[in-house]
């Protein structure tokens, strides 16, 4: 059973296209996040939802843009993709309130050529 | 915004010897304190945290150190094993700023056998 799990694993584009990443957790958090990890590693949060409600919106480009249907579920969309959207992207969730341990996602590897 | 500095970069022990890392926050309102192992091509995962009214906390052969003061926190593994060979993320976290986690760069840690 599989805490945070996103799809694709690996998605690789052309750029000018537009992709979508999914993410899914069945832990019942009320919070989830995108985080984008580049070539060296560093992890740097894009974006949070809370209860579905926007609370946390990094420095992102508008090309990136992301939803939550419900409390379970955070989507990552971006358009008009280039060559330095190239990186992992993790999905991740916490139990909101008291702070807790952010689960992550296996990750999502976009390559742009 | 909350600023983690994480040192050293890279960190190579041979299999027994002892290993740390430490991490400088600048946001003094950063309550939560969580490290996380990553291993080559898996997502990040917990391996212990610390939360800002507790000085040390201790889970087998890793432990965490917090000074509040000086504002730094610091990991230790001792009697390190070839299976501790990873990269190792610090996090500040505060509560007010939607639980969002600001990772220091990483350290690549090797242990030699």
């Amino acid at each position: 059973d599989t805490a945070v799990s996103q799809t694709p694993k690996y998605l690789v584009t052309q750029m000018g296209n537009d992709k979508s990443i999914k993410c899914e957790q069945n832990l019942g958090h009320d919070t989830m996040y995108w985080y984008k990890q580049d070539s060296k590693k560093f992890l740097k949060i894009m974006f949070s939802y809370n209860n579905k409600e926007l609370i946390i919106n990094e420095t992102v480009p508008n090309r990136f843009s992301p939803k939550s249907p419900d409390k379970a579920h955070l989507n990552l969309h971006i358009n008009s993709l280039e060559l330095g959207d190239s990186a992992v992207y993790f999905c991740a969730s916490s139990q909101g309130g008291y702070i807790t341990e952010a689960f992550f996602g296996q990750g999502t590897r976009l390559t742009v050529v | 915004g909350e600023n983690v500095e994480q040192h050293p970069s890279t960190l190579s022990v041979q299999e027994g010897d002892s290993a740390v890392i430490k991490c400088t926050y600048s946001d003094s309102a950063s309550n939560y304190f969580p490290w996380y192992k990553q291993e080559l091509g898996k997502r990040p995962q917990l391996i212990i945290d610390i939360r800002s009214n507790v000085g040390e906390k201790k889970d087998q052969r890793i432990a965490v150190t917090l000074n509040k003061t000086a504002k730094h926190f610091s990991l230790h593994i001792t009697e390190t094993q070839p299976e501790d060979s990873a990269v190792y993320f610090c996090a500040a976290s505060i509560k007010a700023a939607g639980n969002k986690l600001t990772f220091g760069g990483g350290t690549r840690v090797l242990v030699k056998p």
